[in-house]
């Protein structure tokens, strides 16, 4: 079946500096979708990639759809108390022509102040 | 700024029930997900719906679940005899289409409890 590797798992980094992360997939896809998640709600879509080799950016995010289609990374620049969260990377679409919406096992950020 | 509600926050049933986990998806949207959540894992996608029937569904989605859409605006999620394990956090979301643009937008979700 599909494996999907993302990692870190979990990073304490310290105000102010930047973070990356990624994920890894066994099967090519043809979207990737970043979301985070604040304890006790639902995810919220950071960014969408829609073409291998994309690199969009949504403010200090920028994510990069790589050219195999089977990863993408998200980085965070300069990061603020407010980043703290669960960021999960969802690709979407995979050869078989399906849309079942797979979600990474998440990494949680903590920003110390 | 349209959203996605769901109702109820929290639903505490015993096991062997049946539960109905309701979502108002946006109003626009025509595709609708429920996710599960188990506490401190990964969001897992449960079922997508369109135009009134089933378009995807993972193998949780097994013959105790069902989803309606009883009207234009609900979307429900149907545990027909709940089991202690499906205890987790309920997300439904919608996205406008499902060929150009897969951007989902989730509920607060509701937290099942089954005792």
């Amino acid at each position: 079946g599909q494996q999907l590797n993302q990692s870190p798992q979990s990073m304490f980094i310290q105000e102010g500096e930047d973070v990356s992360m990624n994920c890894t997939s066994s099967s090519i896809f043809n979207t990737w979708l970043w979301y985070k998640q604040d304890p006790g709600e639902g995810p919220v879509l950071l960014i969408a990639l829609y073409k291998a080799g994309e690199l969009t950016s949504n403010g200090r995010l920028t994510a990069q759809f790589g050219i195999t289609r089977k990863d993408s990374f998200l980085n965070i620049s300069a990061s603020i108390p407010s980043d703290v969260g669960i960021y999960f990377c969802a690709p979407v679409g995979d050869s078989s022509g399906t849309y079942k919406y797979i979600f990474g096992t998440g990494t949680r950020l903590k920003v110390l102040a | 700024e349209p959203e996605v509600t769901q109702t109820p926050s929290h639903q505490v049933t015993q096991m062997g029930q049946e539960v109905i986990l309701r979502c108002v998806p946006i109003s626009n949207h025509l595709y609708f997900y429920w996710y599960r959540q188990i506490l401190g894992q990964k969001v897992e996608f449960l079922v997508s719906f369109y135009n009134n029937e089933i378009s995807e569904k993972s193998e949780i989605f097994d013959d105790q679940f069902s989803v309606e859409r009883p009207d234009g605006s609900n979307f429900t999620l149907k545990i027909r005899s709940t089991k202690l394990e499906d205890s987790a956090m309920y997300f439904c979301a919608s996205s406008e289409y499902q060929g150009g643009s897969y951007e989902q937008y989730f509920g607060p979700g509701t937290r099942l409890t089954v005792t």
